[in-house]
């Protein structure tokens, strides 16, 4: 299992570009959510998922688009990128069922700047 | 709403002291609560968790916590710190019915030779 997967890496961004920010996961996962991480702050939710074709917005929403076609992928789309989305982003997953404890597993995080 | 304080942005200890990293949380009924430990450049990794059971909690690398109702608090502890601890520490709680973590701001823990 390679296990939750994020592309790209690194990336650089300019003022007003757009980007879609990759996640996949190999778990047979229900659940996957979107976090971006700023120094100081800890993790805010951005968007999660509870299954294919369905999502709902996180604590900080606001300048993104998420979709989630298939069980597998839940990919972040950034629409007219600005400064204050300098941030790592970090994709996750879950199963959860009723009442069962939702362990969480995270990808390796995308660096995104944005100039 | 639930939320999460982590006293301390940065902790220092010297290589087999005590690791104490604090976390306290609010919440109207008692929540799933999680350790996660992030090294430089990489994502999080769970250390531990507590969900129901016993209130001391094992983990892994050492670790363990505490689940204290009364003082609705789940501190991190580990007896003798080791280099390879040098990490970013973040505490979360859970609903128990909820799917959504809450994370604290984290604690940098240096470890000294």
């Amino acid at each position: 299992n390679a296990g939750v997967t994020q592309t790209p890496k690194f990336r650089i961004l300019k003022i007003g570009q757009s980007m879609t920010l990759q996640c996949t996961q190999d778990m047979n996962h229900n659940y996957m959510y979107w976090y971006r991480q700023d120094p100081g702050m800890g993790l805010k939710l951005i968007y999660y998922s509870v299954g294919a074709g369905i999502t709902d917005k996180g604590e900080v929403p606001n300048g993104y688009n998420v979709s989630r076609s298939t069980t597998e992928d839940f990919p972040l789309r950034l629409e007219l990128a600005a400064p204050s989305q300098t941030s790592v982003y970090f994709c996750a997953s879950s199963y959860n069922r009723g009442s069962s404890y939702n362990e969480q597993f995270f990808g390796p995080g995308t660096r995104l700047t944005v100039l | 709403a639930q939320s999460v304080t982590q006293l301390g942005s940065h902790v220092s200890v010297s290589e087999g002291a005590l690791v104490l990293l604090r976390c306290n949380y609010s919440s109207s009924v008692p929540p799933y609560l999680f350790w996660y430990v992030q090294y430089p450049n990489q994502g999080l990794q769970l250390l531990l968790k507590y969900t129901t059971g016993a209130t001391l909690v094992k983990g892994i690398n050492g670790f363990e916590a505490e689940f204290k109702k009364s003082e609705t608090s789940f501190h991190l502890t580990k007896p003798s710190a080791h280099m390879s601890d040098a990490a970013e520490y973040f505490c979360a709680v859970s609903e128990r019915y909820g799917n959504k973590l809450v994370f604290g701001a984290g604690t940098i823990l240096r470890v000294k030779s």
